[in-house]
């Protein structure tokens, strides 16, 4: 079965800063990769997600880069800020299957 | 607010009893699924139903059943519970096929004492 790899677990910024949290999937018919923010005790919620077809795809500070070949992709946040503390999850999904998450990523925006 | 609703919020159990978890869909999602989050690990799949019907099936456990009804609520049962059940179980609903996005319910907060 399809099998998601995140990295880093953890990720301490300063407000302003970049971050960027990559992940690895081994299934080759996966097509379609969200990514979700999850804040302590409440629900993951969608942040951004891409098809297998597009490459990169942006909204506001936060972008999504994917690689077909490398099986790989990657969320980059921009100028962040601490209201972007959260942890976050990237998944994987072939068409029609069930999402696979990745561990997850602590990140910390500190003041 | 994603559409998606669970009950109760919070329940606290002894262990060998049984629970029911409820979800309800966003309106006019055909697909839910539930998912176990515990304190030292991620999201973990148990269940897809799809209109009625078992779709895929993850790591759930022969204790633990689920099932979605007619009007697409769906209801995960779990028996003969166990300390290690403690977790955070949440339920997300998708429109099924094309319409993939999965928008995920508030969860339900299970503590087995």
């Amino acid at each position: 079965g399809e099998n998601v790899e995140q990295h880093p677990s953890t990720l301490s910024v300063q407000e302003g800063d970049s971050a960027v949290i990559k992940c690895t999937y081994s299934d080759s018919a996966s097509n379609y990769f969200p990514w979700y923010k999850q804040e302590l005790g409440k629900r993951p919620q969608l942040i951004i997600d891409i098809r297998s077809n597009v490459g990169e795809k942006k909204d506001q500070r936060i972008a999504v880069t994917l690689n077909k070949t490398a099986k790989h992709f990657s969320l980059h946040i921009t100028e962040t800020q601490p209201e972007d503390s959260a942890v976050y999850f990237c998944a994987a999904r072939a068409r029609y299957g069930k999402l696979t998450f990745g561990q997850g990523t602590i990140l910390t925006v500190h003041p | 607010d994603s559409g998606v609703t669970q009950t109760p919020k919070h329940l606290i159990t002894a262990t060998g009893q049984r629970v029911t978890l409820r979800c309800s869909p966003r309106s006019g999602d055909l697909s839910v699924y539930w998912y176990q989050q515990s304190l030292d690990q991620g999201l973990q799949f148990l269940i897809q139903y799809y209109n009625g019907e078992e779709r895929a099936k993850g790591n759930i456990l022969e204790r633990f059943s689920a099932q979605q009804f007619p009007d697409l609520h769906s209801e995960l049962n779990l028996s003969s519970l166990e300390l290690g059940d403690s977790a955070l179980y949440f339920c997300a609903s998708s429109g099924g096929g094309a319409r993939e996005t999965q928008y995920f319910g508030p969860g339900t907060r299970l503590l087995v004492l």
